[in-house]
């Protein structure tokens, strides 16, 4: 069982170039979700969906797109990089959307994106 | 919005002792979530608890919904218990977004 597995570890871009963040998870997971963590600041939701073919924006969704075309995968999209987009990314899923039973998180070991 | 206020931000203890941090949040929530983060970076899911009292080994998780605040102890602590743990809340409009303390920094020395 893999888990939640994010890709990359660690990514340097300059500002205004392109990239995604990819997430995948195995458990047959319903919920998946973005954070970036800053210091200071703590965990910030950017992005979650609560099954295939729905998304919708957290707390920070400014300069961040995503798509869930299967239950396995939701990837992030930096669509224009910003220095104030360095940070570190987590991605974490759950059974079922929030709440219900023990409906704990999974998260992925996180991206640690500069932009310089 | 949900404020979720931890305290201490920061606690040292010997080997040993007792741990108590807190966690108080600001409006109604349907479950509660108590997370730890290793230096290094990985996050754990400790708990999830909408009542009452869970307890997994060493680790006790409490939370009175009255009074918006939740506990998380740690029996005979360890210096592998040092992390940084984190509390989030769901609920407060929105079931599907969490939000989170700032976490409480927790070194255990031998």
């Amino acid at each position: 069982n893999a888990g939640v597995t994010q890709t990359p570890k660690f990514q340097v871009l300059k500002t205004g170039q392109s990239m995604t963040l990819q997430c995948a998870q195995d458990m047959n997971h319903e919920y998946m979700s973005w954070y970036r963590q800053d210091p200071g600041m703590g965990l910030r939701l950017i992005h979650y969906s609560v099954g295939a073919g729905i998304t919708d924006q957290g707390e920070v969704p400014n300069g961040y797109n995503v798509s869930r075309s299967t239950t396995e995968d939701f990837p992030l999209r930096l669509l224009s990089a910003a220095p104030s987009q360095t940070s570190v990314y987590f991605c974490a899923s759950s059974y079922k959307a929030f709440p219900s039973g023990a409906n704990v998180l999974t998260f992925g070991a996180g991206s640690r994106l500069t932009v310089l | 919005k949900n404020e979720v206020e931890q305290s201490p931000q920061n606690l040292t203890a010997q080997e040993g002792e007792f741990i108590t941090i807190n966690c108080s949040y600001s409006v109604g929530i349907s479950a509660l979530h108590w997370l730890q983060q290793h230096p290094g970076g990985g996050i754990v899911s400790l708990f999830m608890l909408s009542s009452g009292k869970k307890k997994h080994g060493r680790l006790i998780a409490t939370i009175n919904i009255q009074e918006k605040h939740s506990s998380l102890h740690i029996t005979a602590s360890h210096p592998r218990d040092s992390a940084v743990y984190i509390c989030a809340v769901n609920g407060g409009g929105s079931n599907y977004k969490l939000t989170f303390g700032k976490g409480t920094l927790l070194t255990v020395n031998p």
